[in-house]
């Protein structure tokens, strides 16, 4: 699987957008981008994922570059509840290794 | 509440014990998983399970030891242990093995003394 970088730690304001960047500059063309989030000493919890195009769901907004080697999360109001580590993991679409990295932490601030 | 539910939640244990972490799930999915996290360490995957037959075992000690009776149901049986052993094992599940989103647990907090 592709690797990713993302920064260690990120402050956001409550009620504002916060945006989560992701490098993978040697994705290959068959890898999809997963974001999990993880609230503290609770399990991953999914958000989204994406091939090609950007996705949003009720969580949030995947924007993919279209050279595909960055993306961003868009948590568009963030609140208290969203401080978690966030992951970003990219793999091909039938393997079922999930490869968790340190991800960012991000914390929500009033 | 994920729709896997893991019991029990905390557990401590002397090194001599032997115990089992247990996962259910009813969300119809045939894949089960173990992940183990470790404190200030990425989540490690332990073993994977596809239509109760294991599909994964990622050189993981013979002192855990898991179970998968029927595709709702996934235990990890614990003898032996060391305290570096102590972490929060996750459990989760997929639709199949090859499907695109897990749904973890909460998780069970050991402490082996």
């Amino acid at each position: 699987d592709a690797k990713t970088t993302q920064p260690p730690s990120m402050d956001c304001a409550e009620g504002r957008a916060a945006n989560l960047p992701c490098n993978h500059s040697t994705i290959s063309g068959n890898e999809y981008v997963y974001w999990y989030r993880q609230i503290h000493s609770q399990g991953p919890q999914y958000i989204i994922h994406g091939l090609k195009n950007n996705e949003t769901n009720e969580m949030a907004s995947l924007i993919i570059t279209e050279d595909r080697k960055s993306s961003t999360l868009i948590l568009p109001h963030a609140t208290l509840r969203d401080t978690a580590v966030y992951y970003c993991i990219v793999r091909v679409g039938d393997d079922y290794k999930l490869s968790f990295g340190a991800g960012t932490t991000v914390t929500v601030r009033a | 509440e994920t729709g896997v539910t893991q019991t029990p939640r905390h557990l401590v244990m002397g090194m001599t014990n032997k115990k089992s972490l247990k996962c259910e799930q009813h969300l119809g999915h045939n894949a089960m998983y173990w992940y183990k996290q470790s404190a200030k360490k990425p989540l490690e995957l332990m073993f994977v399970y596809s239509l109760e037959e294991r599909v994964e075992n990622n050189s993981v000690p013979s002192r855990f030891s898991p179970e998968c009776p029927n595709s709702s149901h996934l235990f990890l049986h614990l003898h032996t242990l060391q305290p570096e052993d102590s972490a929060l094992y996750l459990c989760a599940s997929s639709l199949n093995s090859g499907a695109n989103v897990l749904t973890f647990g909460a998780g069970s907090r050991l402490t082996v003394l």
